[in-house]
């Protein structure tokens, strides 16, 4: 069964501060791998997709990166509006089109 | 270009009767999707329907079904509901049957009193 771990739980950033969140996953198959960044009680917003080892994405102050094993999502000079819950969600080869999320990253940006 | 919409917003029903959930997809998607995404639980893959068929479903039981109309919008149905089925559903939407990211709706928060 397809598997996707991501931490930390949260993360406190004071404005400015950057960081990296990571997503693990152990599927078979992967067929690509998605990023998603949801405020709450609203549906999650599209980010980035990757699809291969090696791959990278940006938008603004966020970069997705790709490897055999992990992504991550880098998050440099955050501002409070970055504040969210990101998600890591994965699509493989034996389940068909459906997204298996992980748990999410809750980060807190301060001013 | 209007994102996907969902209806109601809200809904509180009693254990044992039934909610309906209704979804309108991305203009020129054919592909939706339901998840649950319930307190502590995270985002659960529910329904997937392409062209008017189910293609896969995730693991919930046979109270959960739904349905896919001619012009692509789709319909979740919980029949009697327990309280455990509180929870944020979610709809995405997106193009064909292959590979890709998926748009997801604003969600339709059920209570089950």
């Amino acid at each position: 069964e397809d598997q996707v771990t991501q931490s930390p739980e949260a993360l406190r950033l004071q404005e400015g501060e950057s960081s990296s969140l990571n997503c693990s996953y152990t599927v078979s198959g992967l067929r690509g791998l998605f990023w998603y960044r949801q405020d709450p009680g609203k549906g999650p917003e599209f980010l980035f997709t990757l699809y291969s080892a090696g791959e990278e994405k940006e938008k603004e102050r966020l970069k997705a990166t790709l490897t055999k094993k992990e992504s991550f999502l880098h998050i440099t000079a955050p501002k409070p509006e970055d504040s969210a819950t990101y998600l890591c969600a994965v699509q493989a080869g034996a389940a068909g089109n459906k997204l298996t999320f992980g748990g999410g990253t809750r980060v807190l940006v301060k001013p | 270009e209007a994102g996907v919409t969902q209806s109601p917003t809200h809904l509180i029903k009693t254990r044992g009767q039934q909610a309906t959930l209704r979804c309108s997809p991305i203009s020129g998607h054919t592909s939706v999707y339901w998840y649950q995404q319930a307190l502590g639980l995270g985002l659960q893959f529910l329904l997937w329907y392409d062209e008017g068929e189910e293609r896969n479903r995730g693991n919930f039981p046979p109270r959960f079904s739904g349905r896919q109309f001619p012009n692509y919008s789709s319909e979740l149905n919980v029949n009697a509901l327990e309280l455990e089925d509180s929870a944020l559903y979610l709809c995405a939407s997106s193009w064909g049957s292959g590979l890709g990211e998926q748009y997801f709706g604003p969600g339709t928060r059920l209570t089950v009193t």
